[in-house]
């Protein structure tokens, strides 16, 4: 069974600051993987979509990248600012249903 | 970009009655759409597979005849919480495959179900 983890859970970091959110998976044979925001009480907003033989995505400020060898995935937010504020969610495919296991979330905020 | 629309964003109900949530994909068909649940600092956890024309598939543990999925069209699925109980009260959000199962998954903006 696949099992999505995410470190850390919460991260406060000041306006400008570079910052990593991590995401390891258990289950390596993963058909993509992709990268979601939530703001509180709102749905999913996808941020970056990473196919199994692709090793980063880039979208703006964002860079993702994946290990699928190591069942890890990162996302790199650069100079980030207030309204990057909200959960971050890493989210995988495995097997041929198309079913998303979701990691716990990073709880971000950036503060003036 | 896709876009998925759901209806009701939010819904108060008594216990014992039923609620629907609609789930549309507004510029695509979706062959595919899922249902999720999502506990408050939980993440979201799949309940069903929506399938156009045939029988959802639940996930272990989910009611099937608690949570009613009907996916009449290529582009409307329902979710029916039936006879609802306080401890149904959540955040249901549906999702939605645009052609091709590489592409990424759209997402409903959610509804949040009370239930008093």
């Amino acid at each position: 069974k696949q099992e999505v983890t995410q470190i850390p859970a919460a991260l406060s970091v000041p306006e400008g600051e570079n910052l990593v959110l991590n995401c390891s998976f258990t289950d390596s044979a993963i058909y993509n993987l992709q990268w979601f925001r939530q703001d509180p009480g709102k749905g999913l907003t996808s941020l970056l979509l990473i196919q199994s033989s692709q090793r980063e995505q880039t979208s703006g400020r964002l860079n993702a990248s994946l290990d699928k060898s190591s069942g890890r995935s990162t996302l790199y937010i650069a100079a980030s600012q207030p309204g990057d504020s909200a959960t971050y969610l890493c989210a995988v495919i495995t097997g041929t249903a198309s079913k998303l296991t979701f990691g716990t979330g990073t709880r971000l905020q950036v503060t003036l | 970009g896709a876009v998925v629309s759901q209806h009701p964003s939010r819904v108060i109900c008594k216990s014992g009655t039923s609620v629907k949530i609609e789930c549309r994909s507004l510029d695509f068909q979706a062959t595919t759409m899922f249902w999720y649940r999502q506990f408050p600092k939980q993440s979201l956890m799949l309940m069903a597979t929506s399938n156009e024309g045939s029988k959802a598939t639940y996930e272990q543990g989910v009611e099937k005849d608690k949570f009613l999925i009907n996916h009449a069209s290529l582009t409307l699925s329902t979710l029916t919480v039936t006879s609802a109980h306080p401890e149904d009260s959540s955040f249901y959000i549906c999702s939605a495959r645009d052609i091709g199962w590489g592409s990424p998954l759209h997402f409903g903006n959610g509804t949040r179900l009370t239930v008093t």
